[in-house]
């Protein structure tokens, strides 16, 4: 099984809608990471969380919102969702304890279409 | 944000051949860290190799390697005798002391028969 899983996978969705992109994790880490990645381009980070009871907002999180319900668990919420926001969703973890250099490790990826 | 520049965007390797990937990198601290990521057609994104801004040695992972000249601030990744397998897109990523990664816009590998 993977180690960090995001649902759903694919999601198209219409302006206007609230959603709800989730993010599980079974490493026990606790760091959490979004990121956002429009075509042909790198990764952006919209939220990120050092623990539990840690959120920080990142680059882009202008029309997000976030919440660490757990250690394992990291929810992305796009509340009035918009045709600029389709692109693809990462979640990725890591544990600065466990290595020299704070690995991250991603998900598969959501992709999100907005129409 | 850091800034990181790939310059190249898109790429062609003949199989076997050796493939020269460039970064650069803007920062004034002297502790950082330096990453590639490997992004196949299928979206995963997948760590490929690490070097540490007080590494004297390049970092080496198998076919991989990172030429790291820190004074040119630059981060060169080096595909040795390519595969078919290896054509992606390759991200060049950075962090600081705060852990967040900051991403390249990519180079896009396409290996030849």
């Amino acid at each position: 099984d993977a180690d960090v899983t995001q649902t759903p996978r694919n999601r198209i969705t219409k302006t206007g809608k609230r959603i709800m992109l989730e993010c599980s994790q079974t490493k026990g880490h606790d760091r959490m990471y979004w990121y956002r990645q429009d075509p042909g381009l790198g990764l952006q980070l919209i939220y990120y969380s050092f623990d539990v009871k840690d959120i920080n907002k990142g680059e882009i999180s202008d029309g997000y919102s976030v919440s660490r319900q757990a250690q394992a668990k990291f929810s992305l919420s796009l509340e009035s969702a918009i045709p600029n926001q389709t692109a693809l969703y990462f979640c990725a973890t890591s544990d600065p304890s466990g290595s020299s250099y704070n690995e991250q490790f991603f998900g598969p990826g959501t992709r999100l279409t907005v129409l | 944000a850091q800034k990181i520049t790939q310059t190249q965007p898109g790429m062609f390797v003949q199989e076997k051949e050796a493939v020269t990937l460039d970064c650069t990198y803007d920062t004034s601290d002297q502790s950082y860290g330096l990453f590639w990521y490997k992004q196949p057609s299928s979206g995963e994104m997948i760590f490929l190799i690490y070097q540490g801004s007080y590494d004297e040695q390049n970092a080496t992972e198998g076919r991989y390697s990172l030429n790291f000249q820190k004074a040119r601030k630059s981060a060169n990744l080096v595909i040795s005798a390519s595969q078919l397998g290896d054509s992606a897109m390759y991200f060049c990523a950075t962090s600081l002391n705060d852990y967040k990664l900051s991403f390249g816009a990519g180079t896009t590998v396409t290996v030849r028969a």
